[in-house]
């Protein structure tokens, strides 16, 4: 099993560009998260999902869209990136929502 | 103030040595997580526990419910144990702390 996936790694865009970071799972779990990570403050949820088809903003939605088409997959999109955005972001995958975490390697994102 | 809060901040070690790290929360929790952040960025899952105490290997967590307080002990510490530990506790969602970076050096 490959766990959680993410892409890209690293990514640096323009203020004002858009982009979609890629989140997949292969662990058949219903409950997926999107977090990100800023220096000296914890992990804060941005979305999250319950299952296909169901998703709900978490402690800093603005900014950024989410959809869940499929079980497996967990885009983030960035609507018209801000230096502000400039952070890690993480997507994680659980059993249940509160459960063992399993998080992706993540992705650098640099918004010049 | 954070509701949770974890201490030391940074903690140096000799290999070889006895670790604790503390975590502290002010709002009531079902469960708290304990993670592993590796220098090249990845997060692992440690633990998860509600009550008592867990082991894997040189790892123990323990949690008192009624003080609010979790901690993480290494034993037998190993320059591999490098990485930041975070700790997170569940309300009706996740709350991570900031973390506490461990170097252990040989």
């Amino acid at each position: 099993n490959a766990g959680v996936t993410q892409t890209p790694k690293f990514q640096v865009l323009k203020t004002g560009q858009s982009m979609t970071l890629q989140c997949a799972q292969d662990m058949n779990h219903e409950y997926m998260s999107w977090y990100r990570q800023d220096p000296g403050m914890g992990l804060r949820l941005i979305h999250y999902s319950v299952g296909a088809g169901i998703t709900d903003q978490g402690e800093v939605p603005n900014g950024y869209n989410v959809s869940r088409s499929t079980t497996e997959d967990f885009p983030l999109r960035l609507l018209s990136a801000a230096p502000s955005q400039t952070s890690v972001y993480f997507c994680a995958s659980s059993y249940t929502r509160l459960g063992t975490q399993y998080f992706g390697p993540g992705t650098r994102l640099l918004v010049l | 103030k954070n509701e949770v809060e974890q201490s030391p901040q940074n903690l140096t070690a000799q290999e070889g040595e006895f670790i604790t790290i503390n975590c502290s929360y002010s709002v009531g929790i079902s469960a708290l997580h304990w993670l592993q952040q590796h220098p090249g960025g990845g997060i692992v899952s440690l633990f998860m526990l509600s009550s008592g105490k867990k082991k894997h290997g040189r790892l123990i967590a323990t949690i008192n419910i009624q003080e609010k307080h979790s901690s993480l002990h290494i034993t037998a510490s190993h320059p591999r144990d490098s990485a930041v530990y975070i700790c997170a506790a569940n309300t009706d969602k996740l709350i991570f702390g900031t973390g506490t970076r461990l170097q252990v050096f040989p």
